[in-house]
């Protein structure tokens, strides 16, 4: 059964870049039948899809944080990544990474998450 | 990029249907048969409960149904129960990326 699981720092001060790893168990990365994406959800708010990733690692962001996003995957480590730069607090949110279905919009399954705050 | 329009609350009693309505527009909800509904409680993360508009995953009972019609999705959930007592979202893609909805608490009377 297919698992995902967030890592990284809890706490990024303002300014600075929010780095996030998704470590893949339980089946490929490599699979060309998915992409890799990650969603976050600010407290009290409702959930915000980010972007997501190929295998060859093409990438989809969301239109309004192209400028601050990268996400990256490193099929070898069977991982992907988040790194958003220039934080504010309006980023603080619980973190998902998620398996997405090539050609569908079945999103299944999804990690526990990860609550990144963004504090001095 | 706006987030889908749902109505924040919507509520019956136990053993009653309930439809969430989720409208978007022509360049997402109306543009693609990509539309996903999850369910939430507190403190955990989203459920999928629906996707490609009306097909349900593994384990989602049947009385969780979705429908479409032109930009407007609708989740219906019907002989409702107690447990069913949760926020929904809908989300729908939108060319390139995905659009989340603004949610709606479900409440059982």
């Amino acid at each position: 059964q297919l698992h995902l699981q967030e890592s990284g720092p809890g706490l990024v001060k303002p300014s600075e870049a929010l780095s996030l790893t998704c470590t893949v168990s339980g089946g490929s990365i490599s699979s060309s039948d998915y992409f890799w994406g990650w969603i976050r959800q600010p407290p009290g708010k409702g959930p915000e899809w980010i972007g997501s990733v190929y295998y060859s690692g093409a990438t989809f962001y969301k239109p309004s944080l192209t400028s601050r996003l990268t996400i990256s995957v490193d099929t070898s480590k069977n991982q992907f990544s988040l790194r958003l730069t220039s934080v504010t607090a309006a980023d603080t949110a619980i973190y998902y990474c998620v398996r997405e279905y090539k050609g569908s919009s079945l999103a299944d399954p999804w990690g526990q998450g990860t609550l990144v705050t963004v504090s001095s | 990029q706006s987030a889908l329009t749902q109505p924040p609350s919507v509520s019956g009693s136990p053993g009653q249907s309930v439809t969430i309505s989720c409208t978007g527009t022509s360049s997402d909800v109306g543009g693609y048969n990509y539309v996903s509904w999850y369910q939430q409680f507190p403190g955990k993360a989203p459920k999928l409960m629906i996707y490609d508009v009306n097909k349900r995953p593994s384990g989602v009972p049947d009385s969780f149904s979705g429908s479409k019609s032109g930009n407007t999705a609708s989740l219906t959930i019907s002989g409702l129960q107690a447990e069913d007592e949760a926020d929904y979202y809908c989300c729908s893609f939108a060319g390139t990326f995905y659009v989340f909805g603004t949610g709606t608490k479900v409440t059982v009377l």
